[in-house]
């Protein structure tokens, strides 16, 4: 089945890393997402990791994935108030040549100056 | 490039009324998706189109939900009629095609509120 659960809430110093956990349960996920939600607005993609992959690192993110123990990991270094948002992992299933994508809950990041 | 539209940003109706959401996906965008997000969830697909046909609706209640996407390029949503659950926001997001590896890109959504 498919369930990917997160922490609903962080808080973080400005300044320090945020290091945001998610949990997924289909083992044949394809790729995992991480998106930002900002108050009022939509999803925007922040990165992606291929499941043969065990790390990413684009600028202030860095993604580890634990296959074996279905966990994904998004590190945002120097956090900022900028940074502030809704932070969703989704995992992805193609399912007949369609990618199909559960979303997390989401986790509140709220930066504390 | 332009983003994907939707429209309106809000809507207040009664239960029972009808209501329907607009969206325009980026140029070139050949898959679409609309997606609930009930407040404190993470998005829910409600339905995916390839092109101007459904691939698909297995998580759209049908007896009051509809979709279409005439021409391929534009997709509306409707709910008739509505309920107080379906309060939500309703994301619209498209990709190059229905195996997105390069993400999905989501429109700014409807905010439902059905009173």
């Amino acid at each position: 089945g498919e369930d990917v659960e997160q922490s609903l809430f962080l808080s973080v110093r400005e300044g320090d890393s945020s290091v945001i956990n998610c949990t997924y349960t289909d083992s044949s996920s394809t790729y995992l997402y991480w998106y930002k939600q900002e108050p009022g607005a939509g999803l925007q993609l922040l990165t992606y990791i291929f499941s043969n992959m065990d790390m990413k690192q684009d600028q202030r993110l860095t993604v580890l994935l634990n296959k074996k123990d279905k966990h994904l990991s998004l590190r945002i270094a120097d956090t900022q108030t900028g940074d502030s948002a809704i932070y969703f992992c989704a995992e992805s299933i193609i399912d007949f040549g369609n990618e199909k994508l559960t979303f997390g809950t989401g986790t509140r990041l709220t930066i504390i100056p | 490039e332009a983003g994907v539209a939707q429209s309106p940003r809000y809507k207040i109706i009664e239960k029972r009324q009808s209501v329907a959401f607009w969206c325009n996906p980026i140029s070139g965008h050949a898959t679409l998706y609309w997606y609930q997000q009930i407040l404190g969830q993470g998005p829910k697909l409600l339905i995916q189109f390839q092109n101007n046909g459904v691939v698909d609706d297995s998580q759209l209640p049908k007896d009051r939900f509809s979709a279409e996407r005439l021409k391929g390029v534009d997709s509306t949503l409707k709910i008739q009629p509505a309920k107080l659950e379906d309060s939500a926001v309703y994301l619209c997001a498209s990709s190059l095609d229905r195996q997105g590896y390069y993400g999905y890109t989501f429109g700014s959504g409807t905010r439902l509120t059905v009173v």
